[in-house]
């Protein structure tokens, strides 16, 4: 099977701007979570999302949403781009029926924002 | 809210000789899933491995073990016989029994020498 894959992998952007991340799941896969990677912060939860509705949000400002569609692929947008927002987004995918589940993440998306 | 602590930024160890990571976490949740995970420079999560709170044995994968200590809410990873290949970052990670989020430690950066 064919793994998580994100697009772009880099991307830059200046701060004001929106920005739009893609995440498709292993083949199967209903689950989408998508995590924050920071120096200071680490690794921070973002969303997680199921059959395309939103189960579980983590403590990020209105401006992070995400969707998910039908064939299970997320996007996540992120409006009005701070210099905080610099990261690596990860995304992760599994069945999504059970905690135990192994979540298999993407190789993720690199924002740099000027 | 769960936290998850290690206290070990950095640590290094000679190819063919044992390690071991720490992690402490702290929840009131009773059932729940514990997990390491490995990033290797090319920022690719990785699931090392998983091991449920109500199991009592200690969980093993190959040259990957971990010593779980339930009331001491402690969760080690032992990585024996070092390879070089396991130069990485490695974040212990908690989720409740009937979640899908995952929370991270701060990682430990573990460099295998040759």
């Amino acid at each position: 099977k064919a793994g998580v894959t994100q697009t772009p992998r880099y991307l830059i952007k200046t701060r004001g701007q929106q920005v739009t991340l893609s995440c498709s799941p292993i083949s199967g896969h209903r689950s989408v979570s998508w995590y924050q990677q920071t120096p200071g912060q680490g690794l921070q939860f973002l969303f997680e999302y199921f059959s395309e509705t939103q189960r579980n949000k983590g403590n990020f400002p209105g401006r992070f949403s995400g969707r998910q569609f039908s064939n299970s692929r997320s996007e996540m947008n992120v409006s009005t781009l701070e210099l905080g927002d610099s990261a690596l987004y990860l995304c992760a995918s599994s069945s999504g029926l059970a905690g135990r589940e192994t979540r298999y993440f993407g190789p993720g998306t690199r924002l740099l924002v000027l | 809210a769960q936290t998850v602590t290690q206290s070990q930024p950095e640590m290094s160890v000679q190819e063919a000789e044992t390690v071991t990571l720490s992690c402490t976490y702290d929840t009131s949740e009773n059932n729940y899933y514990l997990f390491w995970y490995k990033q290797p420079p090319s920022r690719q999560m990785i699931l090392v491995i998983r091991q449920e709170a109500y199991k009592q044995q200690n969980a093993t994968e190959n040259r990957f073990s971990v010593n779980f200590q339930k009331a001491a809410k402690s969760f080690s990873l032992k990585i024996s016989d070092s390879q070089l290949g396991d130069t990485a970052m490695y974040f212990c990670a908690f989720m409740k029994w009937d979640g899908n989020k995952l929370v991270f430690g701060a990682g430990t950066i573990l460099r295998v020498k040759s």
